[in-house]
């Protein structure tokens, strides 16, 4: 049991590429989040998803796309990268409890 | 609209002492859920707790103990003799009772404990 898993753990990207994060987890739970850390600002919520093919936007979702097509699941893209984009990205997972599991953290660097 | 503030940004204290984080919450619903949760210095985010709109009971596990008060919207942490292993960032969290539990995070508290 892998509980959440984030990949990659680490990237740098130049403005413009594209990249996906994938988040993983085996716990067969309906809900999956998508949060970035910043300095001083806590963790904010960017997209999630309520059950598989649904998506749903959070605070801040400009710049960033998701989809959930298994259950298992849940994908982050960022179509052209910017350096507004630098952050450590954490996925969630949790169930009808809400209580949220964390994976690792993904830490992005745009040049 | 859902809001946390966590008015202290960093704490420093001296082992042994204890010291209290403060959380302060709005929301409309009537039905929520608080958190807390901890990070420490390698970056992985720890459960510490959970407890819902209905429940005001204050909870004690270990050294760790908190106060919960619809009153006044706060659902404060304390720590009894902190450790130097106390050290990290802690973080409140609020998530609404329906609608896929979108929880709202307060920016944080950074914790220093000095041996």
């Amino acid at each position: 049991n892998a509980g959440v898993t984030q990949t990659p753990k680490f990237r740098v990207l130049k403005t413009g590429q594209s990249m996906t994060l994938l988040c993983a987890q085996d716990m067969n739970h309906e809900y999956m989040y998508w949060y970035r850390q910043d300095p001083g600002m806590g963790l904010r919520l960017i997209h999630y998803s309520v059950g598989e093919g649904t998506t749903a936007k959070g605070e801040v979702p400009d710049g960033y796309n998701v989809s959930r097509l298994k259950k298992q699941n849940f994908l982050l893209g960022l179509e052209s990268a910017a350096p507004s984009q630098t952050s450590v990205y954490f996925c969630a997972s949790c169930d009808v409890r809400n209580e949220q599991f964390f994976g690792p953290g993904t830490r992005l660097t745009v040049l | 609209a859902q809001k946390v503030t966590q008015a202290q940004t960093e704490i420093s204290v001296v082992e042994k002492e204890d010291v209290t984080l403060d959380c302060v919450y709005e929301t409309r619903d009537t039905t929520y859920y608080l958190f807390w949760y901890k990070q420490p210095p390698s970056g992985e985010l720890v459960f510490l707790i959970r407890r819902n709109s209905f429940d005001e009971q204050n909870e004690i596990s270990g050294r760790y103990s908190w106060n919960f008060q619809k009153s006044t919207s706060s659902f404060n942490f304390t720590i009894t003799a902190s450790q130097v292993v106390d050290s990290a960032v802690y973080f409140c969290a609020l998530s609404e009772g329906a609608g896929g539990f979108k929880t709202i995070f307060g920016a944080g508290t950074r914790l220093f404990v000095k041996a």
